[in-house]
């Protein structure tokens, strides 16, 4: 089984609907990320979480929330969800105690807004 | 301007060929650099880690970095076939802060 397991792996959905993309860890990590995958812009941070009562927003946090269930858990929701959120979606964990600042990813989850 | 900036090319070689991929970067507080891989439908992986400037040889991969010019490549020696997905190069100013500014990733295709 995936380290990273992030739930749906695809999704197609309308305009003004509520979506929610689900990540679990079996690493252990403290700090779990979600990004934003478009092509010729590469990965950008949407939100990042350092313990289940630390919640910080990354560089496009608009439009989206999130929670921290447990330390293994960290959802991601689209309140309305509108076509320019038409991405893929990753979640990714990181261990605090590493120097390297490694990012261990799950599969991604592609989703497509009509 | 972008932080960081990368050619998504595509990049298509042959079999056995040396590859140069390269990013350039404009902020000087950026000390740890790294190339992840990603294969098609997958999450990207860590192939190479370096901080600050220099080489790092892993196999048929060396990264370098060259922090006066902004500018780290990774080259890959003898290409196969398997090698052939996105990389993507990331960076950050601080190793425990895990904010990383990443490019947009150069697909590779080595073919037979």
């Amino acid at each position: 089984d995936a380290d990273v397991t992030q739930t749906p792996r695809n999704r197609i959905t309308k305009t003004g609907k509520r979506i929610m993309l689900e990540c679990s860890q079996t690493k252990g990590h403290d700090r779990m990320y979600w990004y934003r995958q478009d092509p010729g812009l590469g990965l950008r941070l949407i939100y990042y979480s350092f313990d289940v009562k630390d919640i910080n927003k990354g560089e496009i946090s608009d439009g989206y929330s999130v929670s921290r269930q447990a330390q293994a858990k960290f959802s991601l929701s689209l309140e309305s969800a509108i076509p320019n959120q038409t991405a893929l979606y990753f979640c990714a964990t990181s261990d605090a105690r590493g120097r390297s600042g490694e990012l261990f990813f799950g599969e991604g989850s592609r989703l497509t807004v009509l | 301007q972008k932080e960081v900036e990368q050619d998504p090319g595509p990049l298509s070689v042959p079999e056995g060929a040396i590859v140069s991929l390269n990013c350039t970067y404009s902020n000087s507080a950026f000390q740890y650099f790294m190339w992840y891989r990603q294969y098609s439908r997958k999450g990207p992986e860590l192939l190479m880690y370096t901080y600050s400037s220099g080489n790092k040889e892993d196999g048929r991969f060396t990264a370098q970095v060259d922090k006066s010019s902004k500018y780290i490549s990774l080259f890959i020696r003898d290409s196969q076939p398997s090698d052939s997905a996105t990389y993507l190069c990331a960076m950050s100013s601080s190793g425990g802060y895990n904010k990383l500014i990443f490019g947009a990733g150069t697909r590779l295709a080595v073919h037979p």
